[in-house]
């Protein structure tokens, strides 16, 4: 079956760095990619969102780039803070003309931020 | 404020017997969903609902049932049949947008362990 996954468990980060977290996915008509970020003991929170027609997209603080060749996805997190310290997980869904039912969610990073 | 409500945050169970885990959201959201998230492991989807009275299975329904008798609620039963109930559980909610995806709000979870 498909999989989204990543390619690191772990990641630390000293405070102030910016950090990438990578993410991989096998469905080449994927279409719909999402990053979520869940701290401990708690639901995730929806960070940022990028469709297969872009190749990068920009929040506040955070970047998704989108690299359809390799089939690979990553998130960029600038200037992290401690409250950034968190299991980040990618999800993606193989069209967008679909419910949130067809999401796929990968295993997740443990991002901790090194004060 | 506006959010999602799961309760209990987190019980204890006794092999055979059925609990129900409460779901209550506040947003107005027609579409909702339950996950069980396990250590190592990507979301997966139990049971999901797109309107009032209406739910369709997920990836793992054997063991578990729902019902959505309100738009603000859709409770989750773990049943006996579910033979690895210890998991934690989120339920999640959304716009039900006509043309696709839309961001999952979760709640914080409810830990369930069966002794």
């Amino acid at each position: 079956g498909e999989s989204v996954g990543l390619h690191l468990p772990t990641l630390s980060v000293q405070e102030g760095d910016n950090s990438i977290i990578n993410c991989a996915y096998s469905n080449s008509a994927s279409d719909y990619f999402i990053w979520y970020k869940q701290e401990s003991g708690k639901g995730p929170q929806f960070i940022i969102d990028i469709r297969s027609n872009m190749d990068k997209r920009q929040g506040q603080r955070v970047t998704v780039l989108l690299n359809k060749t390799v089939k690979h996805l990553s998130l960029q997190i600038a200037a992290t803070q401690p409250g950034d310290s968190a299991v980040y997980f990618c999800a993606e869904s193989p069209t967008l003309f679909f419910g949130n039912e067809k999401l796929t969610f990968g295993t997740g990073t443990r991002l901790t931020i090194i004060p | 404020d506006g959010g999602i409500t799961q309760s209990p945050k987190y019980l204890f169970r006794k092999e055979g017997q059925n609990v129900t885990l409460s779901c209550e959201q506040n947003l107005n959201h027609d579409a909702m969903y339950w996950y069980r998230q396990d250590p190592g492991q990507g979301l997966r989807l139990i049971y999901y609902s797109q309107i009032v009275n209406d739910f369709q299975k997920g990836d793992i329904a054997e063991g578990y049932s729902v019902s959505r008798e309100k738009k603000e609620s859709f409770p989750l039963t773990v049943t006996s049949a579910q033979k690895n109930p210890t998991a934690f559980y989120l339920c999640a909610s959304s716009i039900d947008r006509e043309m696709g995806t839309g961001e999952l709000f979760f709640g914080e979870g409810s830990r369930l362990t069966v002794l």
